[in-house]
């Protein structure tokens, strides 16, 4: 079974509006870690935004912030006021905190701002 | 932040040479690398774990003769594609994991095998 899953591969949305990427996932451990990354054209891997699964508060940085709904195992990413530089290729990722620290990914959302 | 590099940032090999990428912290000990592969449009596949100083962990369905890992020290470790064929044309890259267990990624490397 997919730990991970991303169900958009791709999105539109309009310059300043906002957007959601949906991620839910699958653990039955208790202690884990949420990740969200950004990767552009480029290839490098940009953290963005981290969930434990103790965390109460969802949540955010700056104009990402984290939908963290843990009975229904989701961590939806809320982009606000986007930008065009914000077009790249979204992942989500776990990181069970009793497998040695290896993050899983999905299989990412490629948004595209436009103008 | 962190850093991380990999050298090379892109190679290009002949069909059965082996090509070694190499991954370094500059400015922290890394207690855990990792090193993923990626195809186009596709997400980062965990290739295998590694530890200084020990054999490295490789993920199911990884052959390992053919992707060799060595962990030579707390800043670098290297994979080497042995006999490398056109299906490993890939993308590849390493993480680092501080004693914080905050996870730096490095740039990664296009292999292109002809």
């Amino acid at each position: 079974a997919q730990k991970i899953t991303q169900t958009q591969p791709g999105m539109f949305v309009q310059e300043k509006e906002a957007v959601t990427l949906d991620c839910t996932y699958d653990t039955s451990d208790q202690s884990y870690g949420l990740f969200w990354y950004k990767q552009p054209s480029s290839g490098e891997m940009i953290f963005l935004i981290y969930q434990g699964s103790y965390d109460e508060q969802n949540a955010t940085e700056g104009r990402y912030s984290l939908n963290f709904q843990k009975a229904r195992k989701s961590a939806n990413l809320v982009i606000s006021a986007s930008q065009l530089g914000d077009s790249a290729m979204y992942f989500c990722a776990m990181r069970e905190d009793n497998q040695g620290g290896k993050l899983i990914f999905g299989q990412g959302t490629e948004l595209s701002v436009k103008p | 932040g962190a850093v991380v590099s990999q050298h090379p940032s892109w190679v290009i090999c002949k069909s059965g040479t082996s090509v070694k990428i190499e991954c370094r912290s500059l400015d922290f000990q890394a207690t855990t690398m990792f090193w993923y592969r990626q195809f186009p449009k596709q997400s980062l596949m965990l290739m295998a774990t590694s530890n200084e100083g020990s054999k490295a962990t490789y993920e199911q369905g990884v052959e390992k003769d053919k992707f060799l890992i060595n962990h030579a020290s707390l800043t670098l470790s290297t994979l080497t594609v042995t006999s490398a064929h056109p299906e490993d044309s890939s993308f590849y890259i390493c993480s680092a994991t501080s004693q914080h267990r905050e996870q730096y990624f490095g740039p990664g490397t296009r292999l292109t095998v002809t």
